[in-house]
């Protein structure tokens, strides 16, 4: 196992449609994490999963956009009826969760998923 | 609620320089983790440093290392020997427990030949 990966790379989408974003998580990793870039801008937080379980879930998350992680492994990101606005890089990260391993806070960080919405 | 603050937007400074990029940060907890994460243009986040806040030494990596000032919530990353390759953009980041990092609003470095 390399690290995280997400798939699509690059999505563009006309307004209105719907999309879905997959993340699949380091091995053995229990926690997982949706961020949202904006160009120039930090990640800001949108939801997170420790195995299947939804724990934290951002003001940013409106009802148009649902996260899973139906078996605590890879999860998915749907954002339905896309704006303009959504336009944005979309990053999943992994971390262990475990005290343990001595990293346990530590994020790591996939490519993301560029989506462009016109 | 907590806050990362990086007051530099661009830096630029010359290889084999050294360069020191800021950051400070606001929470009422007394037990959470800062990080520095490097993101390459067009290429994914990758983390650099680690300081866990009741350490009182301060982290180091390579050519990397931290000034953890944690009264005055200060931590700043120091590249010493800088090269072309840490031409990046740098977030600090704050997290308490296994919870959301707080990202900071990032700096673009760029090492110059």
């Amino acid at each position: 196992d390399t690290g995280v990966s997400q798939d699509p790379r690059h999505k563009i989408t006309k307004r209105g449609q719907n999309v879905t974003f997959r993340c699949d998580p380091i091995s053995e990793h229990n926690r997982l994490y949706w961020y949202r870039q904006t160009l120039g801008q930090g990640p800001e937080f949108l939801t997170y999963f420790q195995n299947e379980a939804q724990l934290e879930k951002s003001r940013l998350l409106s009802d148009r956009f649902s996260a899973e992680r139906p078996k605590g492994s890879f999860s998915t990101l749907e954002i339905q009826r896309t704006e303009q606005g959504d336009s944005a890089m979309y990053l999943c990260a992994s971390s262990s969760g475990s005290v343990l391993a001595g990293a346990a806070y530590e994020q790591y960080f996939g490519p993301g998923t560029r989506l462009t919405v016109t | 609620a907590q806050t990362v603050t990086q007051s530099q937007p661009e830096m630029s400074v010359q290889e084999a320089e050294t360069v020191t990029l800021s950051c400070t940060y606001d929470t009422s907890e007394s037990n959470y983790y800062l990080f520095w994460y490097k993101q390459p243009p067009s290429r994914q986040m990758i983390l650099v440093i680690r300081q866990e806040a009741y350490k009182q030494q301060n982290a180091t990596e390579n050519r990397f290392s931290v000034n953890f000032q944690k009264a005055a919530k200060s931590f700043s990353l120091k590249i010493s020997d800088s090269q072309l390759g840490d031409t990046a953009m740098y977030f600090c980041a704050l997290i308490q427990g296994a919870q959301k990092l707080v990202f900071g609003q990032g700096t673009r470095l760029t090492i110059n030949p």
